[in-house]
């Protein structure tokens, strides 16, 4: 059956360390993958996107990477903030997007 | 520019009781669409609709109706709310691809979420 997971458990991290968030699916061949961020009470907001012949991408402290071999992406933020205290979520472009449940990521001062 | 305005934030329904959720956005984007999140589940899409008029099912249909008379907006309907319709429901749009194929890039800009109780 298709899957996409993520972490379900909260990542705990402390501030100005790098967090690392896992996305990974079984039986899409997505085109490309997208990653959101999603406070509490609020919509999903677009971050980044990365194609399926890429296999890194950055945005100032954000990297993702894809490895369609593995089906996976990772999500990297660098010298973490408490204000990227947030739900993230991973999106595969199949048409459609599909996406993941999200990973609350938690940074403590 | 709102972006995507979503209302109402949060309505409680009894069981039975219809209701509509209006989606409204000032991008003049092509495509809209409806999602509805749970606890511990990923968005999951109700429906879309890539132009005025049009509207297709998504993953999650039953139960649900939508109907996008206008660009702008892109309306939810709940005809007979049941218990397991007590979800966050957003909205989202995104431009217009040439072809909707799953190698064209959608960016997708979402509402703030309407919160919907159903006893």
């Amino acid at each position: 059956s298709q899957k996409i997971e993520q972490n379900s458990e909260a990542l705990n991290i402390q501030e100005g360390k790098t967090a690392t968030l896992t996305c990974n699916y079984t039986n899409y061949s997505p085109a490309y993958l997208q990653w959101y961020r999603q406070d509490p009470g609020r919509g999903p907001v677009f971050l980044l996107l990365i194609r399926e012949n890429e296999k890194e991408k950055r945005k100032e402290r954000l990297k993702v990477t894809f490895d369609t071999t593995l089906k996976q992406s990772l999500f990297h933020i660098t010298a973490s903030q408490p204000a990227d205290s947030a739900t993230y979520l991973c999106a595969l472009g199949t048409g459609k997007l599909i996406f993941g449940q999200g990973t609350t990521l938690q940074v403590k001062p | 520019n709102a972006g995507v305005t979503q209302t109402p934030k949060f309505r409680v329904l009894k069981t039975g009781q219809s209701m509509t959720l209006l989606c409204a956005q000032d991008m003049n984007h092509e495509y809209m669409y409806w999602y509805r999140q749970d606890p511990g589940m990923g968005l999951r899409l109700i429906h879309y609709s890539v132009g005025e008029g049009t509207t297709a099912k998504g993953e999650v249909p039953d139960g649900y109706n939508v109907s996008r008379l206008k660009k702008q907006n892109f309306l939810l309907g709940l005809e007979s709310a049941a218990p397991s319709q007590t979800s966050v429901y957003f909205c989202a749009s995104s431009p217009r691809q040439e072809l909707w194929v799953k190698r064209v890039q959608e960016t997708q800009y979402f509402g703030p979420g309407t919160r919907l109780l159903v006893l």
